[in-house]
């Protein structure tokens, strides 16, 4: 069974720090990984999507992807209390177009 | 992206009647994907909504309990039949656009209280 595994937090940090949110993964053949983010009472946005090792920059998001260590990482630099959602992971195989989910890191930013 | 939307935003509903949930793109689209997130959960893939055949359903899910119409590109329901409080949880349309990059858009929710 596939699994996505994250750390459910809450991960708090100041306003202007560097937020790590961190994620594993089982299924070695998963080629696509997602960031979500879900403000309470909404339904999750995307924020980005990785497909190769490296990095992946977007503004003050930052994607992560190591496939030896089956792991996969957000960085938000500059954290703004705006900030302050659940952070979801998802993984796509490429066979079926579907996505499993981890259960979601809570990351509030303080003022 | 493209825009989403879902009826009825929220409800609350008496155990062993049915609802029905639609979602609208404003775009065709080839695949569409229903979900439930239950409180405090993450999300759990119900079933993919196949136009113009079978809904396929993720292990635990079945057609009785939750019936799937794709009548064509732009649209789908789901129906939450014979209700129980077990079944409150957050109901969730997402879109996959382009056919290739497995990247899904979500609806904005439906909000479902069985008492």
């Amino acid at each position: 069974q596939k699994e996505v595994e994250q750390n459910s937090g809450p991960l708090s940090v100041p306003e202007g720090a560097i937020a790590s949110l961190n994620c594993t993964y089982s299924d070695r053949g998963s080629q696509s990984f997602f960031w979500y983010r879900q403000y309470s009472g909404k339904s999750p946005e995307l924020i980005m999507f990785i497909y190769s090792n490296g990095d992946k920059e977007d503004g003050r998001f930052t994607a992560q992807l190591n496939k030896a260590s089956q792991y996969v990482s957000l960085l938000i630099r500059d954290s703004q209390p705006s900030d302050s959602a659940t952070y979801l992971c998802a993984v796509g195989a490429s066979s079926n177009y579907k996505l499993t989910f981890g259960k979601g890191t809570l990351l509030t930013v303080n003022p | 992206s493209a825009v989403i939307s879902q009826k009825p935003s929220r409800d609350i509903c008496q155990r062993g009647t049915s609802l029905t949930i639609q979602c609208q793109v404003d775009s065709q689209v080839t695949m569409m994907f229903w979900y439930r997130q239950q409180p405090g959960q993450s999300l759990t893939l119900i079933a993919t909504a196949n136009q113009g055949s079978e809904a396929t359903y993720e292990s635990g899910f079945v057609i009785d309990k939750f019936p799937i119409s794709r009548p064509n590109l732009t649209f789908s329901t789901l129906t939450v039949s014979n209700m129980s409080p077990e079944d409150s949880s957050i109901y969730l349309c997402s879109v996959e656009l382009d056919g290739a990059s497995e990247t899904q858009y979500f609806g904005p929710g439906t909000r479902l209280l069985v008492l």
